[in-house]
């Protein structure tokens, strides 16, 4: 699977929206990116995924550019409810893909 | 629905002891995973499940035996425990095949060895 570089932290307002960016400039045709987060100490939880085009839901919007080497999690209105840990995964058929593998990811902070 | 579910929440160990952390998920899910996850660190793949009866190393198997008797049912075993497996380990499942499907996680259970 396509390797992922997210910074390893943004501060954000409240109220702003938030915009995480990932990088995964090798990711082939077929890989998907996941969007998840994880609130302090509990399990992760699932935001968005998308192949090429831009996705919404009611959680978050997902930005691929056109030649998917980038991405952006934007979320809206940031609360501070949204203060985690957020990961970026390309996950497609060219190797296991099987498996999921999560990288450091980004610690977004919503500050009042 | 009571999603993906693990058992204990919390267990202390003494070095060398040996333990089984449960985790079932009521979602009829193929595909079961477990992390573990150190402090202020990420989520590292200890062994992962596609179906009952077949099972397979992540990142991070030394030390760990899992075992998947049942679809519902994705046990980690630690034998002789050591301080390097105090960590939280978190079970995932997620339905689908091949890469699609999203993961829905457990609320983590939390080891400490002394």
């Amino acid at each position: 699977d396509a390797k992922t570089t997210q910074p390893t932290s943004m501060d954000c307002a409240e109220g702003r929206a938030a915009n995480l960016p990932c990088n995964h400039s090798t990711i082939s045709g077929n890989e998907y990116v996941y969007w998840y987060r994880q609130i302090h100490s509990q399990g992760p939880q699932y935001i968005i995924h998308g192949l090429k085009n831009n996705e919404t839901n009611e959680m978050a919007s997902l930005i691929i550019t056109e030649d998917r080497k980038s991405s952006t999690l934007i979320l809206p209105h940031a609360t501070l409810r949204d203060t985690a840990v957020y990961y970026c995964i390309v996950r497609g058929p060219k190797t296991s893909y099987d498996k999921v593998i999560f990288g450091p990811g980004t610690s977004l902070s919503v500050i009042p | 629905n009571a999603g993906v579910t693990q058992t204990p929440k919390f267990r202390i160990l003494k070095i060398g002891q040996s333990m089984t952390l449960q985790c079932a998920q009521d979602m009829n899910h193929n595909y079961m995973y477990w992390y573990r996850q150190d402090p202020g660190m990420g989520l590292k793949l200890i062994y992962y499940s596609v179906g009952a009866g077949i099972t397979d190393k992540g990142e991070v198997p030394n030390g760990y035996n899992v075992s998947r008797s049942t679809t519902e049912d994705f046990p980690l075993r630690l034998e002789l425990a050591a301080p390097s497996q105090t960590s939280v380990y978190f079970c995932a499942s997620r339905a689908g095949t091949g890469i699609h499907g999203e993961l829905f996680f457990g609320e983590g259970s939390r080891l400490t060895v002394l």
